[in-house]
């Protein structure tokens, strides 16, 4: 079954912890990214990766970093540097960089 | 800057009818626009995608219409049933990017 699985689906942690969350897709595509949706908000790019050990900020990268270790793999973490780290986090991926996008179920991380 | 937006934060729409969610951008240098659904919790769905070298895409019961004159598209649903009951966001890319731009999303209701 191809798709994009994201992990976990809700998240609790204390304020000032670092959190990692999973993103693995069995669709064989070369680029990800990571949303972020906040209540009534669109969809917010946090970072992208068109290649294998390769990544570019998005829109609001500050307090988020990523790594591209392996095609199939994209973890976001958050750090205690993201002052507004509740939110939901969408997992997506394209064939190719200009390519639809396609978005795994999302994650929601709690602070408190 | 909100460079795509969907003016309409809710629409209602009886079953059987036709809807249509609206979405302008400011960006001429958009070229291809994309139509997301999605349900509270899960992730977006990909419904149906316009370039910018036509005006109209049909799918089964979504059309979308492009006006670049305007920079308005619209998505029309007909026959509109209960399922498609969602938050509907669009989104627009420009020629080279890999970004996609969201809007803050509409939410319709069908009633049955």
């Amino acid at each position: 079954d191809g798709g994009i699985t994201q992990s976990p689906k809700y998240l609790f942690r204390k304020e000032g912890q670092n959190v990692t969350l999973s993103c693995e897709q069995n669709l064989n595509h070369d680029a990800m990214y990571w949303y972020r949706q906040d209540p009534g908000q669109g969809l917010r790019l946090i970072y992208y990766s068109q290649i294998v050990n390769d990544f570019q900020k998005g829109d609001i990268a500050e307090g988020y970093s990523v790594s591209r270790e392996k095609k199939e793999s994209f973890p976001l973490t958050v750090t205690s540097a993201q002052k507004n780290p509740t939110a939901f986090y969408l997992c997506a991926s394209s064939n190719r960089p200009r390519d639809t996008i396609y978005f795994g179920e999302g994650s929601w991380l709690t602070v408190v | 800057d909100q460079q795509v937006k969907q003016n309409s934060p809710s629409l209602s729409v009886q079953e059987g009818r036709i809807s249509i969610l609206n979405c302008d951008y400011t960006n001429s240098m958009f070229d291809y626009f994309l139509w997301y659904k999605k349900y509270p919790a899960e992730g977006p769905t990909f419904l149906i995608s316009i370039s910018s070298i036509k005006d109209k895409n049909e799918d089964g019961r979504f059309t979308v219409f492009l006006n670049k004159s305007a920079k308005h598209l619209s998505l029309h649903i007909v026959p509109s049933q209960p399922g498609d009951s969602a938050v509907y966001f669009c989104a627009a890319r420009q020629g080279g990017s890999e970004k996609l731009v969201f809007g803050k999303g509409t939410k319709l209701t069908v009633n049955p």
